[in-house]
């Protein structure tokens, strides 16, 4: 079976830190990754999405930037962090089907 | 108007109650509709999808309404465990989460 995962499960981080969340997926191969953020009383805001190694689509501007170094690896990184990139970030992935697993996602806090 | 719209509730309901959500979305040419849950400090997990017939699984019903473009969930005998988040979300084709929305969610707090 599948199975998706995070880490760390939750960061604080001071402004202007860099940061490196990595995102791994098992049993499956060629999965479309999605790297999403949930800032509090809003809805998951797609950042950006993978389709193979190498290949990251951009959603919306921001301090934030995506690697897919492996087939099952996504990484997601800034330079510097903001304040406003506080948030709850979640990894999902699909295949063929409609059903979009996430994994369990990183609270990341930026003082 | 925002493209996927959510009453946030809370919704506090009895044991038992059956209780019903609505999500309305913006572009006509959508094609995809789900209903994700989300328990609190967790992650977002499927929870049904939603056809064009409408769709029932065990207490919960999924219907679509496209001449007036909104999805519902139903909710029947709801239980403690119901508690959580509902996220509607909507594709504009099968396959198509490049292009996904997520509504905010609507909150269901059943209590005894």
């Amino acid at each position: 079976s599948q199975t998706i995962h995070q880490w760390p499960a939750t960061l604080v981080q001071p402004v202007g830190s860099p940061l490196s969340l990595e995102c791994t997926v098992e049993g499956t191969s060629n999965p479309n990754l999605y790297w999403y953020r949930q800032a509090a009383g809003r809805g998951l805001q797609l950042l950006f999405y993978s389709v193979g190694i190498g290949q990251i689509s951009s959603e919306v501007p921001q301090n934030l930037s995506a690697s897919r170094p492996q087939d099952r690896q996504f990484i997601l990184s800034s330079k510097k962090l903001l304040l406003s990139d506080s948030g709850f970030y979640l990894c999902a992935w699909t295949l063929s089907t409609d059903t979009q697993y996430f994994g369990p996602g990183t609270r990341l806090t930026v003082l | 108007r925002k493209e996927v719209e959510q009453d946030p509730g809370p919704f506090n309901v009895p044991e038992g109650a059956t209780v019903a959500f609505n999500c309305t979305y913006s572009n006509s040419a959508s094609q995809s509709f789900f209903w994700y849950r989300q328990d609190c400090r967790k992650e977002p997990k499927l929870l049904m999808s939603v056809y064009s017939s409408g769709n029932e699984d065990g207490r919960f019903t999924a219907q679509l309404n496209r001449a007036s473009q909104y999805i519902s969930l139903l909710i029947r005998d709801s239980k403690l465990s119901d508690s959580a988040t509902y996220l509607c979300v909507v594709l504009p084709h099968s396959g198509g989460y490049q292009k996904v929305t997520f509504g905010t969610g609507t909150k269901l707090q059943v209590i005894p």
